[in-house]
């Protein structure tokens, strides 16, 4: 069965350092998003992306946050300028149409020290 | 505003026996999906069942059931025939319907099952 595929698993960096975490959806899903759970926290949406422009975005989804699709199967969600408060789990996540159920990527856990 | 509420922080049940998370949750959107996932300890984001507001019977999956009330907006998880690899994190989730959204999930704070042998 195909996989929503997430890079790397665990990323540890320095405040005010930028990151880049990667994704690949399932390729022939055109819903994309990013969510994130702090550590013994709820997951909280931050941002959804269709036919190469966001689509939506939470109040957590400041400057510091952008995404891409840079070329047709990656999807990234890059912090510019990481603080602490960023230390949590990533999910990326697809769906192949608005109604559909989500895939969830094993996620990244982005620490920032 | 959406919101889900899960009002069991932590549940455990015996290996076997059946164990039902609650999940209410509150939208004025007639049409919306409801979901139960389940996180384990690997924190991977894993669906369990997915419920269509609009469908009056309740989606079942192997072992795992709902019992969807829209009325009283409750949405809650059945497990019967609890396994070890049960234990994990189960996180209810509505699907948005509002206003042009493109059905981003709201989740409730989850509920912590152990199954004990």
């Amino acid at each position: 069965e195909p996989e929503v595929t997430q890079t790397p698993s665990h990323q540890v960096t320095q405040m005010g350092q930028e990151v880049i975490l990667r994704c690949v959806p399932i390729s022939n899903h055109l819903y994309f998003y990013w969510y994130r759970q702090i550590l013994g926290q709820k997951v909280e949406f931050l941002v959804s992306f269709y036919n190469n422009e966001i689509s939506e975005k939470s109040e957590i989804f400041d400057d510091q946050f952008s995404v891409e699709r840079p070329d047709g199967s990656n999807f990234t969600l890059k912090i510019r300028s990481t603080k602490l408060e960023d230390s949590a789990m990533y999910f990326c996540a697809s769906k192949v149409r608005v109604d559909s159920p989500l895939h969830f990527g094993n996620g990244t856990r982005l620490t920032v020290t | 505003a959406q919101t889900v509420t899960q009002s069991q922080p932590e549940m455990s049940v015996q290996e076997a026996e059946t164990v039902t998370l609650s999940c209410t949750y509150d939208t004025s959107e007639n049409n919306y999906y409801l979901f139960w996932y389940k996180q384990p300890p690997s924190r991977q984001m894993i669906l369990v069942i997915r419920q269509e507001a609009y469908k009056q019977q309740n989606a079942t999956e192997n072992r795992f059931s709902v019992n969807f009330q829209k009325a009283a907006k409750s949405f809650s998880l059945k497990i019967s025939d609890s396994q070890l690899g049960d234990t994990a994190m189960y996180f209810c989730a509505l699907d948005r319907r509002d206003g042009g959204s493109q059905g981003n999930l709201i989740f409730g704070k989850g509920t912590k099952l152990s199954v004990k042998p």
